[in-house]
């Protein structure tokens, strides 16, 4: 079983819509989660970043995180073409030593 | 806003050449590390640099890679003798404290062996 797995999508919606994205680990361990958004060819830019369960809203983003089921989203409101990125989920265990990513989804929002 | 840069943006080089990929941290930062992304993969660890000394490497980070710290602001990788299956963008990141801390990372740098 991978350490954290994702959808690679691609994930095709019209703008405007709520996209929801999310990503299902093994490791009870990983107590940080973040999700980063990366154009084509360029570095991880970082959207969201929690600790442990519950919700944090930034703007028209929205992370959750449930430890219990060993699950996180990304939620974004009123999507636009610039969103159209790939996502990447990834988190870090207390011993903070490495990152560890998901395969990331493809998002495409359309006009 | 402070950020991660990479040098080279893209560099062309010849099997079993030597490469060094420079990276300059967020100043106030303390961790460092090194990701590679090879096209259409996952991003992968490669090594994490705190105090002047590697903390974790992964098993791609095998005697081919270095990293040095060779001044107070760069941070370094090299391959010694790069492999076709090293053609991957690099990523530096770094972050400013041991737990909570959130990972910057670099725009990286394009590595395409011939």
């Amino acid at each position: 079983q991978k350490e954290v797995e994702q959808d690679p999508g691609p994930l095709s919606v019209p703008e405007g819509a709520i996209v929801s994205l999310n990503c299902t680990y093994s490791n009870s361990a990983f107590q940080y989660f973040m999700w980063y958004r990366q154009y084509s060819r360029k570095g991880p830019e970082l959207l969201m970043y929690t600790y442990s369960s519950g919700n944090k809203e930034d703007g028209r983003f929205t992370a959750q995180v449930d430890k219990s089921s060993k699950y996180i989203s990304l939620f974004i409101r009123d999507s636009q073409p610039s969103d159209s990125a790939t996502y990447l989920c990834a988190m870090i265990d207390t011993g903070f030593q490495k990152l560890v990513f998901g395969t990331g989804t493809r998002l495409l929002v359309s006009p | 806003e402070p950020e991660v840069t990479q040098t080279p943006s893209h560099q062309v080089t010849q099997m079993g050449q030597e490469v060094i990929l420079r990276c300059v941290p967020i100043s106030n930062h303390l961790y460092f590390y090194w990701y590679r992304q090879i096209l259409g993969q996952k991003v992968e660890f490669l090594v994490s640099f705190y105090n002047n000394e590697i903390s974790e490497k992964s098993e791609i980070f095998d005697d081919q890679f270095s990293v040095e710290r060779p001044d107070g602001s760069n941070f370094t990788l090299k391959i010694r003798s790069t492999k076709l299956e090293d053609s991957a963008m690099y990523f530096c990141a770094s972050r400013d404290r041991g737990v909570g801390g959130e990972l910057f990372f670099g725009e990286g740098s394009r590595l395409t062996v011939l």
